[in-house]
């Protein structure tokens, strides 16, 4: 399969613990990106990555959401000190740059209780 | 603020009649795409179709067309034929063509009766 693969596909913590998600692209994808998809509602851009680079990141990435991309190859997507309100499902899409689509991922459920 | 409304919560049709799904956006900038995205139960999102604005024709995949008005900012999705694989949440998205990610509505929800 050489689609978008993100691990875990759902995750249940408790208010307060650090979570982390795992998102590996299409290969040789070098644009990446991560949203945040709540019940009932459309997903919404969090982060964006070119290669390596962070380029771009929304008012909804708090000081505890951090995201990285060593290499320009698989990304993760740290939250600290989780909070209910985290609780979504947590997408990520790659593409090969210029005006490409973006392919999703499976997403990563998180629950926190 | 960039933004995609979608009207329609939820939408049924019979197998095999058409249904039209609405889309209006707002932007600041000549230059755009926008998308219709699916997402059926507990699966992944693919892409169901793409329109430059910068084209005046609509884009068609087979049997998915869109009516583009730009001046309008309104995108919506035409599918003919429906099928029950058809059944699932429709988002539509608009995207800069820059740094910046989609912006998607809020989805509708297509039901195909049979």
């Amino acid at each position: 399969d050489t689609g978008v693969s993100q691990n875990p596909r759902h995750k249940i913590t408790k208010r307060g613990q650090n979570v982390t998600f795992r998102c590996d692209p299409i290969s040789e994808h070098n644009r990446l990106y991560w949203y945040r998809q709540t019940l009932g509602q459309g997903p919404e851009f969090l982060t964006y990555f070119q290669n390596e680079a962070q380029l771009e990141k929304s008012r909804l990435l708090s000081d505890r959401f951090s995201a990285e991309r060593p290499k320009g190859s698989f990304s993760t997507l740290e939250i600290q000190r989780t909070e209910q309100g985290d609780s979504a499902m947590y997408l990520c899409a790659s593409s090969p740059g210029g005006v490409s689509e973006q392919y999703f991922g499976p997403g990563t459920r998180l629950t926190v209780t | 603020a960039q933004t995609v409304t979608q009207s329609q919560p939820e939408m049924s049709v019979q197998e095999a009649e058409t249904v039209t799904l609405s889309c209006t956006y707002d932007t600041s900038e000549s230059d755009y795409y926008l998308f219709w995205y699916k997402q059926p139960p507990s699966r992944q999102m693919i892409l169901v179709i793409r329109q430059e604005a910068y084209k005046q024709q609509n884009a068609t995949e087979n049997r998915f067309s869109v009516n583009f008005q730009k001046a309008a900012k309104s995108f919506s999705l035409k599918i003919s034929d429906s099928q029950l694989g058809d059944a699932a949440m429709y988002f539509c998205a608009r995207w800069g063509g820059g740094a910046d990610g989609l912006t998607f509505g809020k989805g509708t929800h297509l039901i195909i009766q049979p």
